[in-house]
């Protein structure tokens, strides 16, 4: 079975300052990791994923996530935070082996505050 | 933006009574998916689809049940609608082959069951 932890409830950060968001996986096989973002009222949208190739990902409004094999964890990054990052972040994870399924973590909730 | 709506996007419906949910996508992707959306659980999958009439359970399947009979819907029912399905419903899909991987969402659905 596959699995995805989000350690964190809740991550506040100041404007300006390093953000991160963690994430650990299990599955079976390679994995195929995402993220993804969503506001108030609002559906999940994509972020960036990894599939496979150079660890380091690179996504939209400037995020960025590592994977790291032997940590199992794809930790979501920017360099600096807006006030308009604020939104609950989910990490997914699906088996090259799985037909179609996604596990999604619980979800992080940030908060950048001015 | 992926061409998905979801109807209705509010519902508030009795204990007992029958209730279908739709999912629209003008995408021809052959993934998808129905999720419900609860405080301190993330995502969890209901049903998927991978073809037309070819459907397979998620992790909180009981309750409902699921109908795909052209590619551009997907159809979630709760035969018998229960307080405990209260909750926000996502429905996702996806496309096969390349590189892209990604899910994309729906608006959702604010079901509640009195």
């Amino acid at each position: 079975a596959q699995s995805v932890a989000q350690p964190e409830d809740q991550v506040n950060v100041a404007e300006g300052n390093p953000l991160t968001v963690k994430c650990t996986y299990s599955v079976s096989g390679n994995p195929y990791l995402f993220w993804y973002v969503q506001y108030p009222n609002r559906g999940l949208q994509f972020l960036l994923k990894y599939i496979t190739g150079d660890n380091l990902v690179k996504g939209s409004y400037g995020f960025e996530a590592e994977f790291n094999k032997s940590q199992t964890s794809f930790h979501l990054k920017k360099p600096s935070a807006l006030v308009s990052d604020s939104a609950l972040y989910f990490c997914a994870v699906r088996g090259n082996t799985n037909a179609g399924k996604s596990t999604f973590g619980d979800g992080t909730t940030l908060t950048v505050k001015p | 933006d992926a061409g998905i709506t979801q109807s209705p996007r509010h519902k508030v419906t009795e204990t007992g009574t029958p209730v279908t949910l739709r999912c629209h996508q003008t995408e021809n992707h052959r993934y998808m998916y129905w999720y419900r959306q609860d405080p301190g659980h993330g995502l969890r999958l209901i049903h998927y689809s991978y073809g037309v009439k070819d459907t397979d359970k998620g992790e909180v399947s009981d309750g409902y049940s699921v109908s795909r009979s052209k590619t551009e819907d997907f159809l979630l029912t709760l035969e018998s609608a229960t307080s405990s399905q209260t909750s926000v419903y996502f429905c996702a899909i996806r496309d096969v082959g390349g590189v892209r991987n990604e899910q994309f969402f729906g608006p959702g659905t604010r079901l509640t069951v009195l």
